[in-house]
């Protein structure tokens, strides 16, 4: 049972340009999303959040997309570096259930090319 | 910038051995987290821990599986006989409250290999 989904498993952009990675969810009940970015052998490290009474977080080059109706969020980072090379994972939490875990997608290979 | 940290970074075991994982969260974090990722796969939730018990664990977390604070700062997963389908990524996490609205740290993880 996929909750979140990343249905790109990877994804190339050019230095400079635009990368847009997405995510899909199924649970109505998710209420605070987060996107965690992975390098190989690290744990994750936390980029950016949104609650779901938000439709748009912004923090320096990364920005989060919320479309409740839609069940489907994004992040957008501009203007993508060579550094922003990791996987990339959307993950979700229910947090009027009392629940204090996160469901993840399967994430994103993101490679920008110099 | 406070980090959880994880020991050891890589732990291979025999099958049917115990070990045990180690993690130091955050210092003011109440929430405590397991978190593992075998191969190629995705991260998937372990074990929440707070106010010094289970808040919720998943379908892997099993008899096999226990969790501990020992004392004020370190907090260990241990799996009691370990089997080849154990070998993972094991991460530990920490958050100052529940994720209901934060966002959880995560250690840099232990890569156990189960021979």
């Amino acid at each position: 049972d996929q909750q979140v989904k990343q249905n790109s498993p990877s994804l190339s952009v050019q230095e400079g340009r635009i990368s847009i990675l997405n995510c899909d969810y199924t649970n109505s009940m998710f209420d605070y999303f987060l996107w965690y970015k992975k390098y190989p052998a690290e744990g994750p490290t936390f980029l950016i959040s949104i609650s779901s009474i938000k439709d748009k977080n912004e923090d320096g080059r990364f920005t989060v997309f919320l479309n409740k109706s839609a069940k489907h969020l994004s992040l957008h980072i501009v203007p993508s570096q060579p550094g922003d090379s990791a996987v990339y994972f959307c993950a979700a939490s229910d947090g009027t259930s009392g629940t204090y875990k996160y469901i993840f997608g399967t994430g994103t290979r993101l490679k920008v090319l110099a | 910038e406070p980090e959880v940290t994880q020991t050891p970074s890589h732990q291979v075991t025999q099958m049917g051995q115990e070990v045990i994982l180690r993690c130091v969260p955050i210092s003011n974090h109440l929430y405590f987290y397991w978190y593992r990722q075998i191969l190629g796969q995705k991260v998937e939730f372990l074990v929440s821990f707070y106010n010094n018990e289970i808040s919720e664990k998943s379908e892997i977390f099993d008899d096999q599986f226990s969790v501990e604070r020992p004392d004020g700062s370190n907090f260990t997963l241990k799996i009691r006989s370990t089997k080849l389908e154990d070998s993972a990524m094991y991460f530990c996490a920490s958050s100052l409250t529940g994720t209901g609205n934060t966002e959880a740290f995560f250690g840099q993880g232990t890569r156990l290999t189960v021979v």
